[in-house]
């Protein structure tokens, strides 16, 4: 079974700040996504990361697939408190089949004004 | 272009009774996926559906159960409903291209609870 561990699971931070988000597996997925669900609404694609060391930039959110394709984090830049929500990370998993995602268990941000 | 709709947002049952929740997929997809998500938790696959067949189960009894229709829509239904199936039941839809990974698009999800 391939999993992916999120770290932290909670972050409380003031406006401005950087944090990063860890997303690690002990697993090689061929692609990793991240997403941001909002309470009452169902998850939003982010970014999709698919090459091993791919950087992707959205706005002040910076995304990286580790070389072995095995991890990515996501790091945020000057956090603002519209940045607050659930972000998860998942993948599909190695071989044919249903093409089921598998999630971490999120990390909680909030960010204070 | 609309994208996935679920229904009812919120419901509310007992133990032991029975649940049908309801997808609309995305506009020209033919793929639709359920996942639970847990308070606290990451979605879990359920099942997926492609051409109206089951294409592919996550670790769920057989209590859990979906269709889906000619107009690509889906309803997840639950037996003998436990307290444990307290949860955000999430649809996703997508078109099955052949790749290795078809981006899945969410909808706002059924929050569940069973008293």
């Amino acid at each position: 079974t391939q999993l992916l561990e999120q770290s932290p699971q909670f972050l409380s931070i003031q406006e401005g700040e950087n944090l990063t988000v860890y997303c690690n597996s002990s697993s090689v997925f061929s692609s990793l996504q991240w997403y941001r669900q909002e309470p009452g609404e169902g998850p939003v694609l982010l970014v999709t990361v698919v090459t091993g060391g791919e950087v992707k930039k959205l706005k002040r959110l910076t995304f990286q697939f580790g070389d072995a394709r095995k991890d990515s984090s996501l790091h945020i830049t000057a956090a603002q408190p519209g940045d607050t929500g659930l972000y998860l990370c998942a993948g599909p998993p190695a071989g044919r089949g249903a093409q089921k995602l598998v999630f971490g268990q999120g990390t909680r941000l909030t960010i204070n004004p | 272009e609309t994208g996935v709709t679920q229904s009812p947002t919120h419901l509310i049952k007992t133990r032991g009774q029975q649940v049908t929740l309801r997808c609309s997929s995305q506009s020209g997809h033919n793929t639709v996926s359920w996942y639970q998500q847990a308070l606290g938790q990451g979605p879990q696959f359920i099942f997926q559906y492609y051409r109206e067949e089951e294409n592919g189960r996550g670790n769920f009894p057989p209590r859990f159960s979906g269709l889906q229709f000619p107009n690509y829509s889906s309803e997840l239904n639950v037996n003998a409903l436990e307290l444990d199936d307290s949860a955000l039941y999430l649809c996703a839809s997508s078109v099955m291209s052949g790749r290795t990974w078809d981006e899945q698009f969410f909808g706002p999800g059924t929050r569940l609870t069973v008293l």
